[in-house]
């Protein structure tokens, strides 16, 4: 199984901040990976598919990218509603894994 | 609108059998490889098992292999997942998803709400 680790385990920032959230695959996974946000409550939503395209109404300040074993997601302008967790997941090869998360508050 | 709804969830005794629904609506449900993620209490998500658009292909993490049958039928637009053997550490809320393999990258683009299975005597 691959394995994703995402760091920071958790971090907190202000509104009007730029974060990243970085995230390592225990091998090349090319750039088979994608990036949700779960809610308390709530289902995870995609934001990022294939390291950087961004998912259809997904606001511009979030972008991700990398290649390989190394990616990041950076959510530049904080805002409240982006308060959440957040996990990267890889589509190389099954079983699909997902990182551990990392719970962002602003 | 495209939608996900699961059902089927509750409680059930170790060793003991279930079977999760999940109803599609708004997109053409046999274009798309569909997959189940379960997320137990207080913890991350763990990908379950996919199927391709015509049921003929099934892939399942190595925890519940065995145990749990993924299919669907294209006709009721409904993914299914039978779970049998049940134990107390599969105990999550289950998630259908929806992946598009869009120019051979699979991702997760829409999510149902979840039904929460309880194994506890």
């Amino acid at each position: 199984d691959i394995q994703m680790t995402q760091s920071p385990s958790s971090l907190s920032a202000s509104v009007g901040d730029r974060v990243t959230i970085t995230c390592r695959a225990g091998q090349n996974i090319r750039n088979y990976l994608n990036w949700f946000q779960q809610k308390p409550g709530k289902a995870p939503k995609l934001l990022i598919y294939a390291a950087s395209s961004l998912q259809s109404g997904v606001p511009s300040r979030i972008s991700g990218s990398g290649s390989g074993t190394d990616f990041t997601l950076t959510i530049s302008s904080l805002q409240p509603e982006d308060s959440a967790t957040y996990y990267c997941q890889q589509s190389y090869s099954t079983p699909y894994t997902f990182g551990r998360g990392t719970k962002l508050e602003i | 609108e495209v939608q996900l709804v699961e059902s089927g969830g509750g409680l059930v005794q170790p060793g003991g059998s279930l079977r999760l629904s999940c109803a599609a609506s708004g997109f053409t449900f046999n274009s798309y490889w569909m997959h189940w993620v379960r997320q137990a209490p207080g913890k991350g998500l763990l990908w379950v098992s996919r199927i391709n658009g015509d049921g003929r292909r099934t892939t399942y993490a190595d925890s519940v292999k065995g145990r749990f049958t993924i299919s669907r039928d294209n006709a009721k637009n409904t993914l299914y997942l039978q779970m049998n053997s049940l134990r107390a550490e599969d105990t999550a809320v289950y998630y259908c998803a929806r992946d598009p393999d869009y120019n051979g990258f699979s991702f997760m683009d829409v999510w149902g709400k979840g039904t929460t299975v309880t194994v506890s005597s």
